[in-house]
């Protein structure tokens, strides 16, 4: 079955910024999205079909694509954007939709 | 305002049947799919299947194709998750997200839905 690939944790300080990776065969087809879930919480969408962001997310989270891999990016990290976060995708034929494993970001 | 509204908490015991509901309100019912999301404990979300209330089209992982039954009423505008018999390991928060036909981002989530089996 189709899989998409994430670091299991990635850390930064305040103010710096923090790329999260995902990375997975069908990523060339199909467009990605990216949730952020906090404790306790449901998942909320942060960037969709690669590189768009809601509205009311804030400007310092961008996403990009390149080839079998979409990132995001978080300029100027927060401590309020400690959390998970999931990329979210389908396989070649849009029919199987999946999650990323997630990757845990602490802000130091 | 876009709403999905899921059923509560349950606790069941191994072999119980049980159907949980997301209830959508605020948009048109019957244009966007719905997806049930599945995290167990302290683990990452699993996608388990889709349905779209319009037509009834209905897709399952191969995880978990065959352990469940997802369902729409789109009369009363709720969507369901059935199992027939419940095990032990499916003791998990489930969510119900919505998603646009011919997007691949749910852009609404229930409030999540906390099923322990337990004997």
């Amino acid at each position: 079955s189709y899989e998409l690939t994430q670091p299991p944790s990635v850390s930064v300080s305040p103010g710096q910024t923090a790329r999260i990776t995902c990375s997975g065969d069908a990523l060339p087809k199909q467009h990605a999205s990216w949730y952020q879930q906090k404790p306790g919480q449901a998942p909320v969408v942060v960037i969709y079909q690669d590189t768009e962001r809601p509205s009311g997310i804030p400007e310092r989270f961008s996403g990009s694509a390149s080839g079998t891999t979409v990132t995001l990016t978080i300029s100027g990290v927060q401590a309020e954007d400690e959390a998970d976060y999931y990329c979210q995708s389908a396989d070649t034929s849009g029919t199987y939709w999946v999650f990323g494993g997630g990757t845990k970001l602490t802000v130091l | 305002e876009v709403q999905l509204e899921q059923s509560g908490a349950e606790v069941k015991k191994p072999g119980e049947s049980l159907r949980i509901s997301c209830k959508g309100s605020g948009y048109r019912f019957t244009t966007y799919w719905i997806a049930w999301v599945r995290q167990m404990p302290g683990k990452g979300l699993e996608w388990m299947g889709i349905i779209y209330p319009g037509d009834s089209d209905t897709r399952y992982s191969p995880s978990f194709q065959g352990q469940v039954t997802i369902s729409a009423d789109k009369s009363i505008l709720t969507a369901y998750l059935r199992w027939s018999s419940l095990k032990a390991s499916d003791t998990a928060v489930y969510y119900c997200a919505r998603a646009a036909y011919g997007r691949l981002s749910f852009d609404s989530w229930g409030q999540g839905t906390l099923v322990t089996v337990s004997s």
